[in-house]
């Protein structure tokens, strides 16, 4: 059980490109979630993936930002035009799916994004 | 208002204090209360969790929970160095998912 790992670890860009990030959750783990944590904030949640299904996004994610798991393995989420407010750390967390306790999401190292 | 309040701190203590982190939060439908810890460039791990109402000890933490009040806390006894981290309350739901709620998390250091 290596983690949950997220590439690349930091990323800069200008404002106005593309950018996409990569999680490779726990393997056998069917739960996926993205959060984004901006200096001084605890993470905000993004979006829910159960299996290869995104199942809830909040209103945060706008439709500049685009999240897939295909094969309900990794996920890669992707921000189009990107701006100056999209600079933050995007987390990724994995989750087994335990039903009657807590179901314990454990985190990746987190993506910083800086948007130039 | 947010669903979750933290004092961000920082808090600065030194080596052996007691430390006591607070949050509260404002939807009384939450049933898990969660403190997750996070070291400098590293994601949030959790620490300990209680479910509802109650105390709930681990070596030298103690989370409370007072749903009357809708109030959280974490006690750190005999407080060390490696306890320098952020601090974040956290809660959710029961059932489905955990679309778990963070609050700002509260910035501790601990001097030797």
């Amino acid at each position: 059980d290596t983690g949950v790992s997220q590439d690349p670890r930091h990323k800069i860009t200008k404002r106005g490109q593309n950018v996409t990030f990569r999680c490779d959750p726990i393997s056998e783990h069917n739960r996926l979630y993205w959060y984004r944590q901006t200096l001084g904030q605890g993470p905000e949640f993004l979006t829910y993936f159960q299996n290869e299904a995104q199942l809830e996004k909040s209103r945060l994610l706008s439709d500049r930002f685009s999240a897939e798991r295909p094969k309900g393995s990794f996920s890669t989420l992707e921000i189009q035009r990107t701006e100056q407010g999209d600079s933050a750390m995007y987390l990724c967390a994995s989750s087994s799916g335990t039903s009657g306790s807590i179901d314990e999401q454990y985190f990746g190292p987190g993506t910083r994004l800086t948007v130039t | 208002q947010k669903e979750v309040e933290q004092d961000p701190g920082p808090l600065s203590v030194p080596e052996g204090a007691i430390v006591s982190l607070n949050c509260t939060y404002s939807n009384s439908a939450f049933q898990y209360f969660m403190w997750y810890r996070q070291y400098s460039r590293k994601g949030p791990e959790l620490l300990m969790y209680t479910y509802s109402s109650g105390n709930k000890e681990d070596g030298r933490f103690t989370a409370q929970v007072d749903k009357s009040s809708k109030y959280i806390s974490l006690f750190i006894r005999d407080s060390q160095p490696s306890d320098s981290a952020t601090y974040l309350c956290a809660t959710y739901l029961s059932g489905g998912y955990q679309k778990v709620t963070f609050g700002t998390g509260t910035k501790l250091q601990v001097i030797p």
